[in-house]
């Protein structure tokens, strides 16, 4: 079984201040990991995801994530906040191959301030 | 191209009541799961569809129930609503091809309220 914990159910940082939200995966085989994010009322939009190949994944929006296996770990990352990233931010995690059921975490809500 | 489109945006039913809610996938997607999303349990893999077959399902009641149709929309329906149902439904899509490639895209959801 896999699972997937964020550390932090709210964060809260500077505008231009650098945003870490983290992400531990449990997993018996290299599984795919996604961090996605969702405004207000609004769906799931998809951040990045790793599948295979280079661990540094770049995303939209400024948004990045280091695959650690030997950290088990997918933190994303973004070096200056702006306002507009206040948002709740899940990772989830599906076995190698498909993104057709995901396990996700518990959410991260992230609070930018003035 | 459209996104994935889901309907209604909000409902509001009686405990004990049933609902049908629709998923209409990006065209050419053949692949749709559906996500509950409450603020105790949060979001939570209900089942998926795939060329008008269940592949997987979730941990969830039988009065959770899903369809698929030969043009890819899906339903979704829930019988005997209780107070514990009230949560956000969330549709994903899928494109075909590898692994790779598959990513879910995702509806802005229907927000069922049961009373």
């Amino acid at each position: 079984a896999q699972s997937v914990t964020q550390l932090g159910s709210h964060v809260s940082v500077s505008e231009g201040a650098l945003v870490l939200l983290r992400c531990n995966y449990s997993s018996s085989v290299p599984p795919y990991l996604f961090w996605y994010v969702q405004y207000p009322n609004q769906g799931l939009q998809l951040l990045l995801k790793y599948t295979t190949g280079a661990t540094l994944v770049k995303g939209i929006n400024g948004f990045e994530a280091e695959f650690k296996k030997s950290e088990t770990s997918f933190h994303l990352t973004k070096p200056s906040a702006h306002m507009s990233d206040a948002a709740e931010y899940f990772c989830a995690v599906t076995p190698p191959g498909s993104a057709r059921q995901l396990t996700f975490g518990s959410g991260t809500q992230l609070t930018v301030l003035p | 191209k459209a996104g994935v489109t889901q309907t209604p945006r909000y409902l509001i039913k009686t405990r004990g009541q049933q609902v049908t809610l629709s998923c209409s996938p990006i065209s050419g997607h053949r692949s749709v799961s559906w996500y509950q999303q409450t603020p105790g349990q949060g979001l939570q893999f209900l089942f998926e569809y795939f060329s008008e077959t269940q592949r997987n399902k979730g941990n969830f009641p039988g009065r959770f129930s899903g369809r698929q149709f030969s043009n890819s929309r899906s339903e979704m329906n829930v019988s005997t609503l209780e107070l514990g149902d009230s949560a956000l439904y969330l549709c994903a899509s899928f494109s075909l091809g590898t692994g790779l490639n598959t990513e879910a895209f995702f509806g802005q959801g229907t927000r069922l309220t049961v009373v």
